[in-house]
């Protein structure tokens, strides 16, 4: 059961433009939610990430929006550079006891931007 | 700080042959992770820990076992490899929510 889904495999972009990536969650305990960016040969790294309690978060080039009754959030990359180009993959947390802190990832989003 | 850090980057292994992942985090974090990523999919938690002495299974942790004797270093332990353990292994820490990955590990089993 994927609980969360992205399902874009791949995405490209023309530098300079707008890239969104989207991400859809069936669970509805889902609290956070977080987007990472992975490098060939690289480890995932933190990119952004929001409450479910917000809407909107901001950060420089890169906006995450929470639509919590459509179970939806999306990443908006403006203006979009060649080295945004890596696979973006979208995480959710399921509010637990304390001591339980595990992600559930999506598969992933393969952005290629077009210079 | 080094951060995460993980040992080998890189092995092939035959069938049945036994191996050690290592991880080491430098950031004094309490939880730790171990992700497999197979191609065109997600990561797949193995096993994770919420402190020394304390781990336990992920979605996928058959063929797999691990152990935390202190808080900085959180090895993986293959028996028996199969090729269905072939996979990129990464090693996560955090303080909360927010996971700092290692480099990865490719695996190959032939």
């Amino acid at each position: 059961d994927q609980q969360v889904k992205q399902n874009s495999p791949s995405l490209s972009v023309q530098e300079g433009r707008i890239s969104i990536l989207n991400c859809d969650y069936t669970n509805s305990m889902f609290d956070y939610f977080l987007w990472y960016k992975k490098y060939p040969a690289e480890g995932p790294t933190f990119l952004i990430s929001i409450s479910s309690i917000k809407d909107k978060n901001e950060d420089g080039r890169f906006t995450v929006f929470l639509n919590k009754s459509a179970k939806h959030l999306s990443l908006h990359i403006v203006p979009s550079q060649p080295g945004d180009s890596a696979v973006y993959f979208c995480a959710a947390r399921r509010q637990t006891n304390f001591g339980n802190e595990k992600l559930t990832f999506g598969t992933g989003t393969r952005l290629t931007i077009i210079p | 700080n080094a951060g995460v850090t993980q040992t080998p980057k890189f092995r092939i292994l035959k069938i049945g042959q036994s191996m050690t992942l290592q991880c080491t985090q430098d950031m004094n974090h309490n939880y730790m992770y171990w992700y497999r990523q197979d191609p065109g999919m997600g990561l797949k938690l193995i096993y994770y820990s919420v402190g020394a002495g304390i781990t336990d299974k992920g979605e996928v942790p058959n063929g797999y076992n691990v152990s935390r004797s202190t808080t900085e270093d959180f090895p993986l332990r293959l028996e028996l490899a199969a090729p269905s353990q072939t996979s990129v292994y990464f090693c996560a820490s955090s303080f909360r929510w927010e996971q700092f990955f290692g480099p990865g590990t490719r695996l190959t089993v032939l």
